[in-house]
């Protein structure tokens, strides 16, 4: 089985700061890793994934993640927030061959601030 | 292309009635889940299926929830009788398969009194 901790429920930010909001993870096999973003009254949406290949992945609205398999790592970051990245970030991971069954983290809640 | 469809948006009930929630996947998807999200938590998988069969139900608690995706498209997941600790969104997805994103419906708000 597998598990996910975000360490932060809330990350307070100043809007053009940059951030980073952590996860990681616990598994016995190999995983593939997503960060997806839920808006007020909204369902989830797709920010990046991680399945093989560079550990450093770009994705939408100019967040990026980097897995660290060592330390069982996946922090999301953006070199510079905007107002309109207010909400609940969610770190989930899946088993590798496992049907893509994700499991959550509890999420992050990002507020920023102008 | 159009989104997963998911009604109603809201509902209220009393507990020990039932409820019905509805999906609409995007058009190919042949995979569907159904999760439940609590207040401040992320999202729990209940049940997947592939087509019309079944993938993973085990965090499905089958003594008041049921689910069933009739000619592997549309979706229905049922709670009867409802318990206060049912109050939730519910969150349709659909996907083409492993290894491929999962797309989220918006979700049903679900409120037990």
């Amino acid at each position: 089985a597998q598990s996910v901790t975000q360490l932060d429920s809330q990350v307070p930010v100043f809007e053009e700061a940059p951030v980073e909001l952590r996860c990681n993870y616990s598994s016995s096999v190999s995983v593939y890793l997503f960060w997806y973003v839920q808006y007020p009254n909204q369902g989830l949406q797709l920010l990046l994934k991680y399945l093989s290949g560079s550990t450093l992945v770009k994705g939408i609205n100019g967040f990026e993640a980097e897995f660290n398999k060592s330390q069982t790592s996946f922090h999301l970051r953006k070199p510079s927030v905007h107002i309109s990245d207010t909400a609940e970030y969610f770190c989930a991971v899946s088993a590798v061959n496992a049907g893509n069954m994700l499991t959550f983290g509890g999420g992050t809640r990002l507020m920023v601030k102008p | 292309e159009a989104g997963v469809a998911q009604s109603p948006r809201y509902k209220i009930i009393e507990k020990r009635q039932s409820v019905a929630f509805w999906c609409n996947p995007i058009s190919g998807h042949a995979t569907l889940y159904w999760y439940q999200q609590i207040l401040g938590q992320g999202p729990k998988l209940l049940i997947q299926f592939q087509n019309n069969g079944v993938v993973d139900d085990s965090q499905l608690p089958k003594d008041r929830f049921s689910a069933e995706r009739l000619k592997g498209v549309d979706s229905t997941l049922k709670i009867q009788p409802a318990k206060l600790e049912d109050s939730a969104v519910y969150l349709c997805a659909s996907g083409t398969g492993p290894n491929q994103p999962q797309h989220f419906g918006d979700g049903t708000r679900l409120s037990i009194l």
